[in-house]
């Protein structure tokens, strides 16, 4: 079975600064989809940012971004320039390859990191 | 921005009780799951559902628990009889029939159990 593990339950970044979100994951797939999620006070669940793991190109959404190291299984986020508004619980997600099914399988989120941003 | 739909936004119920938690998919997606979390823990997998069957279920998913599409439109999860520790919220999930593009969630069901 696939794993997510997030080693930081909190981290906390001064407003305007860079913070990076670790996450590993554990699979025998070759191919799979990774995600970031952002959950705010409100417990909507938004989607910020997603990698497929056979692109070598880290995805960047604006101030996100993502760092995928495939052989060590390894896909942290990058936030520049943090804002208030980047408050919020962070998941990382893994989602099963293609041809499994299609949409079939469920996500597998790690434990999360509560982001706080300093003003 | 198309929307997954959840009804109510917070339910109690006592224990014993059968619930049913509403959801709404975006209208063009295939794929439709059930998530639950705890408060304070992470988002665990319930249930996913195509072309009007179950796909897969998590052992979290026992005879305490069904789905059903009932009109094309509505997705619900029904809980037969509640129990204290179903208490949590609820997330419905659609997605299309490419998962790059992610799961699109609703904004959840906070459901207690008293």
């Amino acid at each position: 079975a696939q794993t997510v593990t997030q080693s930081q339950p909190e981290m906390s970044v001064q407003e305007a600064e860079t913070v990076t979100l670790s996450c590993t994951y554990d699979t025998s797939e070759s191919d799979y989809y990774l995600f970031w999620y952002k959950q705010p006070p409100s417990r909507q669940m938004i989607l910020v940012i997603r990698q497929e793991a056979y692109k070598q190109q880290n995805a960047t959404e604006n101030r996100f971004s993502v760092n995928f190291q495939k052989a060590a299984k390894s896909f942290s986020l990058k936030i520049s320039d943090s804002q208030l508004g980047d408050a919020a619980m962070y998941f990382c997600a893994y989602s099963p390859p293609r041809g499994s099914g299609g949409g079939a399988d469920g996500l597998t989120f790690g434990k999360g990191t509560h982001l706080i941003i300093q003003p | 921005e198309p929307e997954v739909t959840q009804t109510p936004s917070h339910q109690v119920t006592q224990m014993g009780q059968e619930v049913i938690l509403r959801c709404v998919p975006i209208s063009n997606h295939l794929y439709f799951y059930w998530y639950r979390q705890i408060l304070g823990q992470k988002v665990e997998f319930l249930v996913s559902f195509y072309n009007n069957e179950i796909s897969e279920k998590s052992e979290i998913f026992d005879d305490q628990f069904s789905v059903e599409r009932p009109d094309g439109s509505n997705f619900t999860l029904k809980i037969r009889s509640t129990k204290l520790e179903d208490s949590a919220m609820y997330f419905c999930a659609s997605s299309g029939n490419t998962r790059f593009y992610g799961y699109t969630f609703g904004s959840g069901t906070r459901l207690t159990v008293v």
